[in-house]
């Protein structure tokens, strides 16, 4: 069974950048058969992509969030990374970390979540 | 505002079947498959069907879901207890390079 756990700190200054770490663990993070990205939930708001990453490599951000946004990989540790650069408080968020699968036959879908990471933007 | 448009609540009692639906635009639901998730009380969201109306090995046959056009439905029956959650609808949107939209969320309450 795979899981995902986010790491980082809990508290980020306003104009500073956030970065986060996602361990995946039961699985290899190299299989061609999935990608990996990040969501961010506010407090009791809904649900917000923020980019995905395959593991040659290449990346896909939020348009709304494309300019701040790196998402990078490590194989080797079997990890992969946000950094959300000039955060405000609107930042504020439990962040997740998120596997989409590549099923033959039909569209990707995101499988499994790791248990979220609250991150909040204040000086 | 979230791009697929959920209604905010939901509820029913024990027993019944209730529904959930999700509207999008014909860049996200009208081209791609309808993704719903569950999600309890301060955990994380967990996948409950894929591809429209496919259900991951686990979750209950009470629990299916539906497509027509841009809207899609979760249909919940013999509502249970443990039911009570926020459900979320989930789509691949072709525009901008492509990008996941989610709807706001409905809590569903059983009363």
């Amino acid at each position: 069974q795979v899981q995902l756990q986010e790491s980082g700190p809990g508290l980020v200054k306003p104009s500073q950048t956030l970065s986060l770490t996602c361990t995946v663990s039961g699985g290899s993070i190299s299989s061609g058969s999935y990608y990996w990205s990040w969501i961010r939930q506010p407090a009791g708001k809904g649900l917000e992509w923020i980019g995905r990453i395959y593991t040659s490599g290449s990346t896909n951000y939020n348009p709304s969030l494309k300019s701040r946004v790196t998402i990078s990989v490590d194989t080797s540790k079997n990890q992969f990374s946000l950094k959300l650069s000039s955060v405000t408080a609107a930042d504020t968020a439990v962040y997740y970390c998120a596997r989409v699968r590549l099923a033959a036959g039909s569209d990707p879908f995101i499988d499994y979540w790791g248990q979220g990471t609250l991150v909040t933007v204040s000086s | 505002q979230s791009v697929l448009t959920q209604p905010p609540s939901a509820s029913g009692t024990p027993g019944q079947r209730v529904t959930i639906s999700c509207s999008g635009s014909s860049s996200n639901i009208g081209s791609n498959t309808v993704n719903w998730y569950q999600q309890l009380p301060g955990t994380a969201p967990k996948l409950l069907i894929y591809s429209n109306n496919q259900r991951p090995s686990g979750v209950p046959d009470r629990f299916s879901g539906s497509k027509s056009g841009t809207s899609a439905s979760l249909a919940i029956s013999g509502l249970q207890s443990e039911d009570e959650a926020d459900y979320y609808c989930a789509a691949w949107d072709d525009s901008l390079n492509g990008h996941w939209v989610f709807g706001g969320g409905t809590k569903l309450t059983v009363l």
